[in-house]
């Protein structure tokens, strides 16, 4: 079955700078990659999703890369602000189900 | 729409004692997952169904744990006999298959078994 694994397990980054995390997955069938944000005693939230016919997506400060042949895909935060401060979530789908397959997540602390 | 709800928000209870949490998706979704969430384990997904049809359990830790969804608008999660490792928090998320695959989380349910 498919097996995604995410890196690093923590990051700490000054304000105002970028902050890049990056997943793997095994299944070369997995079409559909979001990321979510999981603040503090709060519930995950989609931030940004990407599907492999798309090689880059942007959203304001926030971008996402995939790379199908190496079978990975990055989360790009820029301008890195303290509400940015969470656990991150990279996650892996395919059309044969609904179940996402998820990363065990990156705790990123914004340094003030 | 009021998003995914779940109750209770909090729950402590005794060790052995019978736990139900409860979910009502989105109206509309028709996935619904259970998850736990723990410090060591991360997040696990233990049962999703799909049109009220479970998909598949291979996730839920063992027998003592049961999980139903009588009706497209709500979910039971059953734990019996609960014990002091069942803590963790449970959370229920919705999604509408096809397309799009964005699962909606709802707040979740802290459950400490003493």
């Amino acid at each position: 079955g498919e097996n995604v694994e995410q890196h690093p397990s923590t990051l700490s980054v000054q304000e105002g700078d970028s902050a890049v995390i990056k997943c793997t997955y095994s299944d070369s069938a997995s079409n559909y990659f979001p990321w979510y944000k999981q603040e503090l005693g709060k519930r995950p939230q989609l931030i940004i999703d990407i599907r492999s016919n798309v090689g880059e997506k942007k959203d304001q400060r926030i971008a996402v890369t995939l790379n199908k042949t190496a079978k990975h895909f990055s989360l790009h935060i820029t301008e890195t602000q303290p509400e940015d401060s969470a656990v991150y979530f990279c996650a892996a789908s395919m059309d044969s189900n609904y179940q996402l397959i998820w990363g065990a997540g990156t705790k990123l602390i914004i340094k003030p | 729409d009021a998003g995914v709800i779940q109750s209770p928000r909090h729950e402590v209870t005794e060790m052995g004692q019978e736990v139900t949490l409860r979910c009502k998706p989105i109206s509309g979704h028709n996935s619904l997952f259970w998850y736990r969430q723990t410090m060591m384990r991360g997040l696990e997904l233990l049962i999703y169904f799909n049109n009220n049809v479970p998909i598949d359990d291979s996730g839920m830790p063992e027998d003592r744990f049961s999980a139903k969804m009588p009706n497209a608008s709500f979910s039971t999660l059953k734990i019996q006999p609960s014990e002091p490792r069942d803590s963790a928090v449970y959370f229920c998320a919705s999604g509408f298959g096809g397309f799009y695959y964005e699962q909606y989380f709802g707040p979740g349910t802290r459950l400490t078994v003493t």
